[in-house]
């Protein structure tokens, strides 16, 4: 069966550090993968989407960045995080179906202090 | 560009009411359907979607929704809701391009 690992799961950076949170599913090939901030009020937004290897659509101009060196992986950078990076970040995944539903992380709840 | 409005944030109910959570999206091409649902604590399921065919589609725990092409809406309903129903509640459209976005989330509160 297929699953996808998120982690870390909490993260703690002070401003200007850098960040990497890296996404990996199982159990299946050539996903769709995603990278969405939740944010009260705001529901998901989404921030990143891949369909395959080095493809990458960006969809909120803002100071991060997404990378997908392997089909099953999927990594959400900033070279220097601000305080407005503070969030919760879902990475999620769907298979080739326009149809197929999002399956998704467990999160992870970053604090830029 | 694309986007999914849902209308209304907060809802408060009490049992056995009917609900009806709006949605409408803009795009203009074809487009998947769904709505989410988020327990507290919990990660986002699927309650419904709609691909094609039937507009007006069925989900898990009695919840129904209907397409109308025309309104560009995909409004969520259930005749009587319960208490177990409190959650927020996710509409999202996926268009050609495998790009999913997501409403706002509305809050049902459901009181005993």
């Amino acid at each position: 069966s297929q699953t996808i690992h998120q982690w870390p799961a909490t993260l703690v950076q002070p401003v200007g550090s850098p960040l990497s949170l890296e996404c990996t599913v199982e159990g299946t090939s050539n996903p769709n993968l995603y990278w969405y901030r939740q944010a009260a009020g705001r529901g998901l937004q989404l921030l990143f989407y891949s369909v395959g290897i080095g493809q990458i659509s960006s969809e909120v101009p803002q100071n991060l960045s997404a990378s997908r060196p392997q089909d099953r992986q999927f990594i959400l950078s900033s070279k220097k995080l601000l305080l407005s990076d503070s969030g919760f970040y879902l990475c999620a995944w769907r298979g080739a179906g326009l149809n197929e539903k999002l399956f998704f992380g467990s999160g992870t709840q970053l604090s830029v202090l | 560009a694309q986007s999914v409005s849902q209308h209304n944030h907060h809802v408060i109910l009490s049992e056995a009411a009917s609900l009806e959570l709006g949605c409408n999206y803009s795009y203009g091409g074809t487009v998947n359907l769904f709505w989410y649902v988020q327990y507290p604590g919990q990660h986002l399921q699927l309650l419904l979607k709609y691909f094609s065919g039937d507009p007006l589609v069925k989900g898990i725990k009695g919840f129904e929704a209907e397409f109308i092409k025309s309104k560009f809406s995909f409004n969520l309903r259930k005749p009587s809701v319960q208490w177990s129903d409190t959650a927020e509640y996710f509409c999202a459209v996926t268009t050609g391009g495998f790009k999913t976005i997501f409403g706002a989330g509305t809050r049902l509160f459901v009181k005993a």
